[in-house]
């Protein structure tokens, strides 16, 4: 079975500085994806970036990015300029890209708080 | 589109009463699934769907039953609710079982006392 451990259950940031989030999974697959969620205190979850295994080049979406580390099984977020709207929750999570596999596989979250 | 709705928001339970939290997507997505979430842990899977008639359980199955007799509902029943399923509940829907981007509901908040 897949795990996905996020070591750092709090963050804090000024605000327009730079923050990484860390995550590392496990898993014994070759072909899977990666994701980065936020929930902010209204509960949604919002899909922030995803990654493909496959694919060397890392994701990014204007101030997110993402450094996918393959071998070492790394999936750290990077948020530049940060804003008081990022405070919220974020979750990495796994999913498998095998046919008929289940759903995501989710750590603990960390809890990134803005500084004004 | 509405996307992803889940009804009720929130709900008090007591234990052993039974109750169906309603899931409906209008995207025409295969792929349905139901996580809790408990203080301090991320989304757990409960159960999933890859179409209509289709079900599997997930991590944490134990004490709900689904059913998908459409490709828009997935409801998840509790047929004798206990205070450890106490949980804020998320409904998701993707295109495909794997590939797809998994969008979610608002969440249901559930107490059972």
């Amino acid at each position: 079975a897949q795990t996905v451990t996020q070591s750092q259950p709090e963050m804090s940031v000024q605000e327009a500085e730079t923050v990484t989030l860390s995550c590392t999974y496990d898993t014994s697959e070759s072909d899977y994806y990666l994701f980065w969620y936020k929930q902010p205190p209204s509960r949604q979850m919002i899909l922030v970036i995803r990654q493909e295994a496959y694919k060397q080049q890392n994701a990014t979406e204007n101030r997110f990015s993402v450094n996918f580390q393959k071998a070492a099984k790394s999936f750290s977020l990077k948020i530049s300029d940060s804003q008081l709207g990022d405070a919220a929750m974020y979750f990495c999570a796994y999913r498998s890209a095998r046919g008929g596999a289940d759903g995501l596989t989710f750590g603990k979250g960390t809890h990134l708080i803005i500084q004004p | 589109n509405a996307g992803v709705t889940q009804t009720p928001k929130f709900q008090v339970l007591k234990t052993g009463q039974s109750m169906t939290l309603q899931c409906a997507q209008d995207m025409n997505h295969e792929y349905m699934s139901w996580y809790r979430q408990d203080p301090g842990m991320g989304l757990r899977l409960i159960h999933y769907s890859v179409g209509a008639g289709i079900t599997d359980q997930g991590e944490v199955p134990n004490g709900y039953n689904v059913s998908r007799s459409t490709t828009e509902d997935f409801p998840l029943r509790l047929l004798s609710a206990a205070p450890s399923q106490t949980s804020v509940y998320f409904c998701a829907s993707s295109y495909s079982g794997t590939r797809g981007e998994q969008y979610f509901g608002p969440g249901t908040r559930l107490t059972v006392t």
